[in-house]
Formats: structure tokens, sequence, C-alpha cells
């Protein structure tokens, strides 16, 4: 069974861009998590996605959005790029919401110029 | 928010020789993961453990939920176990997984 695939790998944007990075999770997982890790703050939960609803959002500006779609893969997008937006952008996908293991992806490395 | 904290944040080891990393939380949680973080980023699943004990190989873990903390054995280290250790804990109250700071693990050859 294929892993959590997240497009693109790498990505190098000017401040003020916007991006969109994809998550492709497990097949049969309907859950999809988004961590963001920068060295100075480890990792850190953005957003949960279970059946298209956001069932949860971490604590970050309303410049990061999510979504996800009827066949379980998700988007985030991250508005008006900061320096301090550069990092490893890891998608997580399990079963269902709740109490499941998780499983990651590869990581979007997103540096903002 | 719960807390977690991992330690030590370093370890230095010479091939061969054993290791034990801890992790302990500050609630209740319903979901405890042990991941290594490969050089490259992506996070590679060791042991999912909210409680008991597993073992796979060179390594194990044993989280003791009531007391709050979990251990990762690694025995007979190699230079490919290398990298960071990292705890991630769900709160049973919450739906998100919280990281520990991470071991960085050095194995000497």
């Amino acid at each position: 069974k294929a892993g959590v695939t997240q497009t693109p790998r790498y990505l190098i944007k000017t401040r003020g861009q916007q991006v969109t990075l994809s998550c492709s999770p497990i097949s049969g997982h309907r859950s999809v998590s988004w961590y963001q890790q920068t060295p100075g703050q480890g990792l850190q939960f953005l957003f949960e996605y279970f059946s298209e609803t956001q069932r949860n959002k971490g604590n970050f500006p309303g410049r990061f959005s999510g979504r996800q779609f009827s066949n379980s893969r998700s988007e985030m997008n991250v508005s008006t790029l900061e320096l301090g937006d550069s990092a490893l952008y890891l998608c997580a996908s399990s079963l269902a919401a709740g109490a499941y293991e998780q499983y990651f992806g590869p990581g979007t490395r997103l540096t903002v110029t | 928010g719960i807390q977690v904290e991992q330690s030590p944040p370093d370890l230095i080891l010479q091939e061969g020789a054993n290791s034990t990393l801890r992790c302990n939380f500050s609630d209740s949680v319903n979901n405890l993961q042990w991941f290594h973080q490969n050089p490259w980023g992506q996070l590679i699943n060791l042991f999912y453990i909210p409680s008991g004990t597993k073992q796979n190989g060179r390594l194990s873990a044993t989280t003791v939920a009531t007391e709050r903390y979990s251990l990762l054995y690694i025995s007979s280290s190699q230079t490919t176990d290398s990298g960071v250790y990292f705890c991630a804990v769900r709160e049973t109250s919450g739906s998100r997984l919280t990281f520990g700071e991470g071991t960085q693990l050095t194995v000497n050859p």
C-alpha cells in the first residue's frame, strides 16, 4: 500500500506570494492533519480534516488555511508569505478522526525569500 | 494544553551500546507514538503505544499511562540509528498530536 504523498517536495517563494501544498493520504484513510516544523518552534499542529470538515485548528494566523476533498486528499494554502513561514510542512493521515495511529508523508520544504 | 518533555536532548553513543530515551507528559492521553526523523525530514513510525510494552527488533517501548511517561529502548545501536527521535501524544480530550522537542541521537562507529 502506498504511503502518504506530498507535492511539491521543495518550493521557493518570495515574500507576499501565496502557496498551495498538496497531500494524498494512504488509501482508505479519511483523516488528514498538517504540521509545521521549524528549528525554533519544533513540530506544531496546523489543522485536522475528516470527511471534508476541519475538526481542529492550531494557533496559526488566518493566512493559513486548508481544505479536504471528497477523495480525502487535502490542500493547505498560505497567503501573503512571510520569511518566518519557511519551514518543513508535514502531512499525516489516519484511518479516521480519533486516537488512531498517524502516518506522515515526506514533507514539503518551503523557503520564503 | 498538554506538555511533552523528552530527555535527554542529546545523546552520543558508540556503536553497540544500549540507550533509553524518555518521554514525560502532563495529562491523560489516548495516543502515544514514537518517531524517528530521517535526514530528509520524514517521520518514520516506530511505535504506536498508548499503554503497555511493544518490541520490534532491537527497539522496544513501554508506556506507563498512569504515571504519564514512556520509554524507548534501543539495543546494540548502529550508526543508522542516528537522527532525531520524537515522542508525540494525543490528549484524551483533544484531536491533535503534540510533539516533544526530540532527542538527537548520534551513534559513532
